[in-house]
């Protein structure tokens, strides 16, 4: 089993949907869990980080943590155009000097007008 | 604002050349990262540097090799480049104790031909 699973989509909704983006993972040391955004020839960017399991909102996104289920999620209320990038979860043990960040492959999102 | 800056967006480099791909980051972070990102395969690590003159392997170190002689400059070095080293390269950075605060170049397409 991989340590990070990620639908690699591709998925396409009309403007204003709501977005559920997923990512499952086996290591249950993980602690640290971000979502990052990443449009075309570009590099990603960080968009939420969590800290073990909970909810995090910001603006209209929304990160969703469960470690019993090992399952992570990030929601986009009323999508536009402009989210339409790959998104990559990324996850780690520590949040300190420990470098080693664990990505998912990232999942295709459109957005359509 | 941080700023992780690759200074070569776009190289065609012949099989058998020396590549150097250069970053420089300007917010006095202690750790640097290269990554290469290909599709299917999704983010690697190739190597990481928490201070001037260190280095740690990655996930796939191998065909390369790294340079840190000042805070702000981590270099890659593609000694003998290869066809399977086409790719996009990801430079990024973060403070000593920030895992969570990674922050990503825009990325140098290689193609080796």
């Amino acid at each position: 089993q991989k340590e990070v699973e990620q639908d690699p989509g591709p998925l396409s909704v009309p403007e204003g949907a709501i977005v559920s983006l997923n990512c499952t993972y086996s290591n249950s040391a993980f602690q640290y869990f971000m979502w990052y955004r990443q449009y075309s020839r570009k590099g990603p960017e960080l968009l939420m980080y969590t800290y073990s399991s909970g909810n995090k909102e910001d603006g209209r996104f929304t990160a969703q943590v469960d470690k019993s289920s090992k399952y992570i999620s990030l929601f986009i209320r009323d999508s536009q155009p402009s989210d339409s990038a790959t998104y990559l979860c990324a996850m780690s043990q520590t949040g300190g000097s420990n470098y080693k960040l664990t990505f998912g492959k990232g999942t295709l999102l459109t957005v359509n007008p | 604002d941080v700023k992780v800056t690759q200074s070569s967006r776009y190289l065609v480099k012949r099989t058998g050349e020396k590549v150097f791909l250069e970053c420089v980051q300007d917010m006095d972070h202690e750790n640097m990262f290269w990554y290469r990102q290909d599709p299917g395969l999704g983010l690697r690590l190739i190597y990481f540097s928490y201070d001037v003159k260190m280095k740690e392997k990655g996930d796939i170190p191998e065909g390369y090799s790294v340079s840190r002689e000042k805070k702000e400059r981590f270099s890659l070095i593609l000694e003998s480049a290869s066809t399977n080293q086409t790719s996009m390269y990801l430079c990024a950075s973060s403070l000593l104790e920030s895992l969570n605060t990674i922050y990503f170049g825009e990325g140098s397409w290689l193609t080796v031909v």
